[in-house]
C-alpha cells in the first residue's frame, strides 16, 4: 500500500463548478500538506501550503486537512478552463523537504 | 528572477548512448532533487544532494548517475544501462530546513 493515495481520475466539470480533489495517507507523522500544479509538459507548481489540521483558503482555493481521519482535500471554486492540470498532493513530516511523499497526481479538465 | 532552470527542453537519444541533463538554480538552495515521471505513476525519486560534493541514491538510481560539484549545479547522466529511460525528468531544490520542494519545468527524454 502506498503512504499517499491520490484517485488518478481523469475528472472533467463543466466551467463554474465546485471540485473537490483528494488524497488520504497513512503516515501519522506527516505535519505539512500541500498541493502542486502541474500543466501538461510542465515542472509542478506550488499551489497551497498548510500546517496540520484546518482549512486555508486562497482566491478560489481552499486547501482542508482532517489528519484523525488522515484525509486532505483540495476545493476549487468558480472552477476555469485555466484551471485544468494534474493536481499533485504532497506530505511531511516537520522541517523535511527531503522526504517529501507525493500523490501520483489527479487529472482535471474544466469544459468551457 | 530566482528559478530553477533545466535544459534541454525536449532530447532525443539513440539506444545505447548516455545522456547528460543539465539543472541550474540561483535560489540558494542547499539542497537538490532528480525525479522521474511516468504516466499514472507520480514522480519517483531518483537521486539526491543535500551539501556540496554529496549525494544519495532515490528509488530509482539504477541506470542514473549524478554530480554536485557546485551549489547550484546538478547534472543528471542517464546512462546506457537504463533500460526504458523513455521519461519526463524533474528537478527540484529546497532550502535549509524547508519542507517544500520547488520544481524546474522539466526536461523530456526519448529514446529512439
Amino acid at each position: 500500500q502506498k503512504e499517499v493515495e491520490q484517485d488518478p481520475g481523469p475528472l472533467s466539470v463543466p466551467e463554474g463548478a465546485i471540485v473537490s480533489l483528494n488524497c488520504t495517507y497513512s503516515n501519522s507523522a506527516f505535519q505539512y500538506f500541500m498541493w502542486y500544479r502541474q500543466y501538461s509538459r510542465k515542472g509542478p507548481e506550488l499551489l497551497m501550503y498548510t500546517y496540520s489540521s484546518g482549512n486555508k483558503e486562497d482566491g478560489r482555493f481552499t486547501a482542508q486537512v482532517d489528519k484523525s481521519s488522515k484525509y486532505i482535500s483540495l476545493f476549487i471554486r468558480d472552477s476555469q478552463p485555466s484551471d485544468s492540470a494534474t493536481y499533485l498532493c504532497a506530505m511531511t513530516p516537520a522541517g523535511s523537504a527531503r522526504q517529501l511523499t507525493f500523490g501520483s497526481g489527479t487529472q482535471l479538465t474544466v469544459l468551457p | 528572477d530566482g528559478g530553477i532552470t533545466q535544459s534541454p527542453k525536449y532530447l532525443f537519444r539513440k539506444e545505447g548512448q548516455n545522456v547528460t541533463l543539465s539543472c541550474e538554480q540561483n535560489l540558494n538552495h542547499d539542497a537538490m532533487y532528480w525525479y522521474r515521471q511516468d504516466p499514472g505513476q507520480g514522480l519517483r525519486l531518483i537521486y539526491y544532494s543535500q551539501i556540496v560534493n554529496d549525494f544519495q541514491k532515490g528509488d530509482i538510481a539504477e541506470g542514473y548517475s549524478v554530480s554536485r560539484e557546485k551549489k547550484e549545479s546538478f547534472p543528471l547522466t542517464v546512462t546506457s544501462a537504463q533500460k526504458n529511460p523513455t521519461a519526463f525528468y524533474l528537478c527540484a531544490s529546497s532550502q535549509p530546513g524547508g519542507d517544500t520542494q520547488y520544481f524546474g519545468p522539466g526536461t523530456r527524454l526519448t529514446v529512439l
